[in-house]
């Protein structure tokens, strides 16, 4: 069926790095755009980053994460760095509708939770 | 603050309807037919359930329903069931930043 399973979170301290990952199965990975969405503790979900043809960040986090993908190992990336507690959330990769994410998303992962903490 | 305003919260007892707003701007809302509406349960993965602002996902039940009108769209959940309470938050595509905007969420009680 179709599945999106996220990895990597973890506990880093503030300024530190990680990497995300998410494994798609059951649908043709390389012809969807695809999304990192993120919920921080008691607050509501917000778009960070989105792939197709081109490449988009929210303002939080521009110029300290990185989103990319690997087609032949349907799998999609979030390399963060220059964490801060802001940073800290439930992060879900999603499947685009069409061409942007303001055009929805239909398939989301479980979430990997990212602790942000000296 | 987000972008599109909901209300914090929303109630409605078994079998009821219930309707959730969504005001956004001309330059979102009002400009496109692009509303979304999520699902959320906690600790759960967001549910997809209208998109376009009225179309339903395959496998969504026709227990809800999507509308707009101007700046404003509107999330109906008719005949209510315990497993409708949830966190909803309704999107637009916009040309802004990263294409789109989320609202503050609506929780959803079942009474």
């Amino acid at each position: 069926q179709v599945q999106l399973v996220e990895s990597g979170g973890g506990l880093v301290k503030p300024g530190g790095s990680l990497r995300l990952s998410c494994a798609a199965s059951g649908f043709t990975f390389r012809d969807y755009y695809m999304a990192w969405v993120r919920q921080a503790p008691g607050k509501g979900l917000e778009c960070i980053s989105y792939i197709g043809n081109v490449i988009y960040y929210a303002d939080s986090v521009k110029g300290r994460f990185t989103i990319s993908r690997d087609n032949a190992k349907n799998s999609l990336y979030l390399e963060m760095t220059s964490l801060r507690a802001e940073d800290m959330a439930v992060y879900y990769c999603a499947r685009v509708v069409g061409a942007t994410v303001g055009y929805g998303m239909d398939v989301w992962g479980q979430g990997t939770t990212i602790t942000v903490s000296s | 603050q987000s972008a599109l305003t909901q209300p914090p919260s929303a109630s409605g007892s078994p079998g009821q309807s219930v309707t959730i707003s969504c005001t956004g701007t001309s330059s979102d809302i009002g400009a496109y037919n692009y509303v979304s509406w999520y699902q959320h349960h906690p600790g759960k993965a967001p549910k997809l359930m209208i998109y376009e602002v009225d179309k339903r996902p395959s496998g969504v039940p026709d227990r809800f329903s999507g509308s707009k009108s101007g700046n404003t769209a509107s999330l109906t959940v008719s005949g209510l069931q315990a497993e409708d309470e949830a966190d909803y938050y309704c999107t637009s595509f916009t040309l802004m930043s990263i294409h789109v905007v989320f609202g503050g969420g609506t929780k959803l009680t079942v009474l």
